[in-house]
This record gives C-alpha cells, structure tokens and sequence, in this order.
C-alpha cells in the first residue's frame, strides 16, 4: 500500500502558484520523499525529491516539515501543460526498490 | 536526464496471441528494471522488478507464465504477454534504475498501449 495521502483532485488558475500537499505521518529516517507526475497517457515523469530539507530545481520546489510527516510539492507559475496526475511517493533512497504509487492528485489547470 | 524507450508505443492483436513489448535504457546502463500496468483512471500498478541475468521477482498476483519478462542484457528487457485477451488490454509501462550512480533514480518509458480485441 502507498505510504502517502494526497488529496483526489486540485484546480488552479494559470499563473498562479499550484501547492501540492502530501501526508506521509509514517516516513522513516531513511526514507525520501519523492514528487512525478504523469500526463495523460504518458509515463511518469521526475519533478523534484528531497530527504529533510527543502528543495528546489527549474521544474518545482519541495517543501518538507521540521517533522517530515508531511510535504508540499510548488509549481511557482502553473500553466495549462502542468495538468496531469501528481504523484507523492516515500522510499528508501538507498534500497534500490520500486516505486509505488498510490492515487496521486489530479491537478487541472485553467486559463 | 536518463532516457528509457520503449517499443512498440501501440499494439493491437487478436485474442490468444503474444505479443512482446521492448524496454531500453539509451544512456545508461539498467541494474534493475521495472515493469508496471496502469487501467484507465487507475494508478500505476507494478507487476515485476528484474535484475540483469536474474529471474524477474513478481508482485502478487501477476502470472509469470503470462507475462514473461527477460532482462538479458543491462539496456535491454522485454515483456511478453502470452495468450493475450482482452483483460490484459492496458497501458505497459517500464520503469530503469540506474545502480551505477549512486543516486537510484528510476527513469520511466512513454508506456505501451496494448488493446485485445
């Protein structure tokens, strides 16, 4: 089972700043968070993942808490190709395994 | 980044047929590969996760006899779908992991669009 909860569905305005959220209360020490989104009859594609600090690459950045039971993915200026499914996802960074998605959060994204 | 390619990008056979779905990493070399089924509206499922010249491991509930993977080389791996019916219509997607560089980033395919008919 997916170790993260993310909300079904978000709506933002093109221009506007897409916040993201995901709950994963059970993270391990070793364990990152991990953000892909795929669009429509795509494969998943890598935005951005982060152990405890924050980050942030040309695509998004990644909020995490003091705690790390939670994060916040940020796409700073949303346009109408950032629709797609937004997958939040927690693993071992150093076991190698697969990555396993839950339900992801549909974000649509509109002029 | 990584780029992973998979052929063909589409297929449509008839009922009872094989059908075999190839999976490449073309800038990296592939230690671990990962093959996932996705329904529509559904999440990515993952069916199987194969090491070069190793036996693939199979999630629960996923056929080995069905869908044949081989990982014979560290860009190459290939699913066969054998006896294919209209249930197995879906989207293939294979997934590489890079081990050589420390980081084990999983680099995804554009998938394949299997229909039965």
């Amino acid at each position: 089972d997916a170790k993260t909860t993310q909300p079904p569905s978000m709506d933002c305005a093109e221009g506007r700043a897409a916040n993201l959220p995901c709950n994963h209360s059970t993270i391990s020490g070793n364990e990152y968070v991990y953000w892909y989104r795929q669009i429509h009859s795509q494969g998943p594609q890598y935005i951005i993942h982060g152990l405890k600090n924050n980050e942030t690459n040309e695509m998004a950045s990644l909020i995490i808490t003091e705690d790390r039971k939670s994060s916040t993915l940020i796409l700073p200026h949303a346009t109408l190709r950032d629709t797609a499914v937004y997958y939040c996802i927690v693993r071992d960074g150093e076991a190698g395994t697969a990555l396993i998605f839950g339900k992801g959060t549909t974000l649509s994204v509109s002029s | 980044g990584a780029v992973v390619s998979q052929h063909p990008s589409r297929v449509i056979c008839k009922s009872g047929t094989s059908v075999k779905i190839e999976c490449r990493s073309l800038d990296f070399q592939a230690t671990t590969m990962f093959w996932y089924r996705q329904f529509p509206k559904q999440s990515l499922m993952l069916m199987a996760t194969s090491n070069e010249g190793s036996k693939a491991t199979y999630e629960q509930g996923v056929e080995k006899d069905k869908f044949l993977i081989n990982h014979a080389s560290l860009t190459l791996s290939t699913l066969t779908v054998t006896s294919a019916h209209p249930e197995d219509s879906s989207f293939y997607i294979c997934s590489a992991r890079d081990g050589t560089s420390g980081l084990n980033e999983q680099f995804f395919g554009p998938g394949t669009r299997l229909t039965v008919l």
